[in-house]
């Protein structure tokens, strides 16, 4: 069975970073790509980052380029979004997604975690 | 402001058809699959059409997805209770070279 665990949300202050991590079970990570999904309170959905498997080639979203990180640790079958220069802007839950092709651009999200809430906010 | 457009509000009353649209542009819906998410206040997202037309298993054939031009469709016939929910399109964008997203529709069931 497919499960996704996030972990590492909390508050935060304007300029600080955090680490999110998905504990990934039920399937190697390393063969599928994988996304950061946030969103707002009350709000839509937006794509954050993607890593395909293997190679791992890495996406974001224009809003977050030069700040995330997305990674991931194949012996541990995680993965992170590492955040830095983080913004009130950047307050949500924010989702692990797995996805169902080991390219970013064709994998959709077959299965998600319950996701972390990232505040950011002095 | 999302990259797809979605109406932010569909209703029916039990047993009708509702059809949800997302409008999108040459560089997303026009040139890649757009695929489905229903999502229940509290829940995360779940997976309901992918690849334009095809359902998961599970997914009852009450609902069937569609893609024309830049536009997607979502529809619900025999409408039920339990599909009150918040539904978002979502698909590739070559331009931005990311996933977007339609802003949701919140569909009530009266």
């Amino acid at each position: 069975e497919v499960q996704l665990l996030e972990s590492g949300g909390g508050l935060v202050q304007p300029g600080g970073s955090l680490r999110l991590s998905c504990a990934a079970s039920g399937f190697p990570l390393s063969s599928y790509a994988m996304s950061w999904v946030r969103q707002t309170p009350g709000k839509g959905l937006e794509w954050v980052s993607g890593i395909g498997g293997s190679g791992g080639h890495t996406y974001y979203a224009d809003s977050v380029k030069g700040r995330f990180t997305i990674s991931r640790d194949s012996s541990k079958n995680t993965l992170y979004l590492q955040m830095n220069s983080l913004r009130a802007e950047d307050t949500a839950v924010y989702y692990c997604a797995k996805g169902a092709h080991i390219v970013v651009m064709i994998a959709f999200f077959d299965y998600w975690g319950q996701g972390t809430l990232v505040t950011v906010s002095s | 402001q999302s990259v797809l457009t979605q109406s932010p509000s569909a209703s029916g009353t039990p047993g009708q058809r509702v059809t949800i649209s997302c409008s999108g542009s040459s560089s997303n819906i026009g040139n890649n699959p757009v695929n489905w998410y229903q999502q229940f206040p509290g829940s995360a997202p779940k997976l309901l059409f992918y690849s334009s037309d095809q359902r998961p298993s599970g997914v009852p054939d009450r609902f069937s997805g569609s893609r024309s031009g830049t536009s997607a469709s979502l529809a619900i016939s025999g409408l039920q209770s339990e599909d009150e929910a918040d539904y978002y399109c979502s698909a590739w964008d070559d331009s931005l070279n990311g996933w977007v997203f339609g802003g949701g529709t919140k569909l009530t069931v009266l």
